[in-house]
């Protein structure tokens, strides 16, 4: 079974600096998909950022981009010139190529609480 | 705005009382999800939907849990016989148009059984 590890419970970082938060998956599969999603506190999920596992080129939005090592099956997230509002819950994600019927579901690490210091 | 509409947003029961859950993709697309979350913890997948059909079910949905999306559109999830330990966030999500086909989560639906 595919399975996403977020080895870091808790981060902090200064407002204006930069903090990468990991993530390692694990999978049998050559063809997927990775995301970075945020969950601000009491507020809905949304999506930071997503990369295509047949695409060499790291993703980058805006502040924030990925790190994404295939051989490795590590998928980082790197935040730069962090503001307040990026303090929340970020959750990395795994799902492989839409199939018919069944395993199209999508893995969830545990997640790792940012904290945004002024 | 997700595009992804849930109802309640919070209900609080006893245990042993029944519970549903409606999520509304407000734009219809195929595929429908039902995720669970407790308390610092990721979500975890319960069903899928593609279209009206369930493809698939997660063993955490025993057999008190029951979930339909009629027309394929709107979808509920039903708890039978509440137990404390169902208490947790329930998210539904819809996959995008886009290729990568990510998720889009609604705002969840918090279920406090005392």
């Amino acid at each position: 079974a595919q399975t996403v590890t977020q080895s870091q419970p808790e981060m902090s970082v200064q407002e204006a600096e930069t903090v990468t938060l990991s993530c390692t998956y694990d999978t049998s599969e050559s063809d997927y998909y990775l995301f970075w999603y945020k969950q601000p506190p009491s507020r809905q999920m949304i999506l930071v950022i997503r990369q295509e596992a047949y695409k060499q080129q790291n993703a980058t939005e805006n502040r924030f981009s990925v790190n994404f090592q295939k051989a490795a099956k590590s998928f980082s997230l790197k935040i730069s010139d962090s503001q307040l509002g990026d303090a929340a819950m970020y959750f990395c994600a795994y799902r492989r190529v839409f199939r018919a019927n069944t395993g199209n579901q999508f893995y969830f690490g545990t997640g790792t609480s940012l904290t945004v210091i002024p | 705005d997700t595009g992804v509409s849930q109802d309640p947003r919070h209900k609080i029961t006893k245990r042993g009382q029944n519970v549903t859950f409606r999520c509304d993709p407000i734009s219809e697309h195929n595929r429908l999800y039902w995720y669970r979350q407790t308390l610092g913890q990721g979500p975890e997948f319960l069903t899928y939907f593609q279209n009206e059909a369930q493809l698939e079910k997660s063993r955490l949905l025993s057999d008190r849990f029951s979930a339909e999306r009629p027309k394929g559109s709107f979808s509920t999830l039903e708890i039978q016989r509440t137990e404390q330990g169902d208490s947790a966030m329930y998210l539904c999500a819809k996959t995008g148009g886009a290729l990568t086909g990510e998720l889009f989560f609604g705002e969840g639906s918090r279920l406090t059984v005392l």
